[in-house]
């Protein structure tokens, strides 16, 4: 069955560090990622997706990820973290062809001044 | 407007109340999903419904009902609720159900509460 796993719970960085968040997943064929934050009080809001083609995978608020195949991961990175950045980020992977997300448990992003 | 709408924000509700969770959508969707978000958990789908009918209920209990009446609008019934089903409860939607590169989009949640 298909999994995702983030293995961060609590990441801590300084405002203008890099971030790169882990997200490994368990399935078969070529899996469909997404990554998604949770801003305190909000919902879930799409950061970026992987569906097919180039790797490396351009998101909304300076984020990117990049699909590698042969480690099962899609890991999400950021050059320089805002304040704003902290959050709690989601992997999750399509289950089949069915639509339904399969999520990681998420990792919470504490940004430092 | 913000494309997925839920109400209200918080519910504080006694394990005999009746209570309903309201979602709306005005993205022109087709597909509508409920799901429960608990404290260091993964999201749990629980009910997914497309056209107004129900296409997937994840073993819910029966103490949660959703309705569909079109498919701009979900509630969730509450009814009998334990304190266990404190969580954080999402509405999202997507354009239709059963397709791999669909995004969801989501509301904000509706935090309840139960004493």
């Amino acid at each position: 069955a298909q999994s995702v796993t983030q293995p961060d719970i609590h990441i801590t960085v300084s405002e203008g560090a890099s971030l790169e968040l882990r997200c490994n997943y368990s399935y078969g064929a070529t899996p469909y990622l997404f990554w998604y934050v949770q801003s305190p009080g909000q919902g879930l809001q799409l950061l970026l997706k992987y569906f097919s083609g180039d790797t490396l995978v351009q998101g909304i608020k300076g984020f990117e990820a990049e699909f590698k195949r042969s480690q099962s991961s899609f890991n999400l990175r950021k050059p320089s973290v805002h304040w704003s950045d902290a959050a709690e980020y989601f992997c999750a992977v399509v289950r089949g062809n069915t639509g339904k997300l399969i999520f990681g448990q998420g990792t919470t992003l504490q940004v430092k001044p | 407007e913000t494309g997925v709408t839920q109400t209200p924000r918080h519910l504080v509700m006694g394990m005999t109340n009746k209570k309903s969770l309201k979602c709306e959508q005005h993205l022109g969707h087709n597909a509508m999903y409920w799901y429960k978000q608990s404290a260091k958990k993964p999201l749990e789908l629980m009910f997914v419904y497309s056209l107004e009918e129900r296409v997937e209920n994840n073993s819910v209990p029966s103490r949660f009902s959703p309705e569909c009446p079109n498919s701009s609008h979900l509630f969730l019934h509450l009814h009998t609720l334990q304190p266990e089903d404190s969580a954080l409860y999402l509405c999202a939607s997507s354009q239709e159900w059963g397709i791999a590169k669909n995004i969801q989009y989501f509301g904000a949640g509706t935090r309840l509460s139960v004493l």
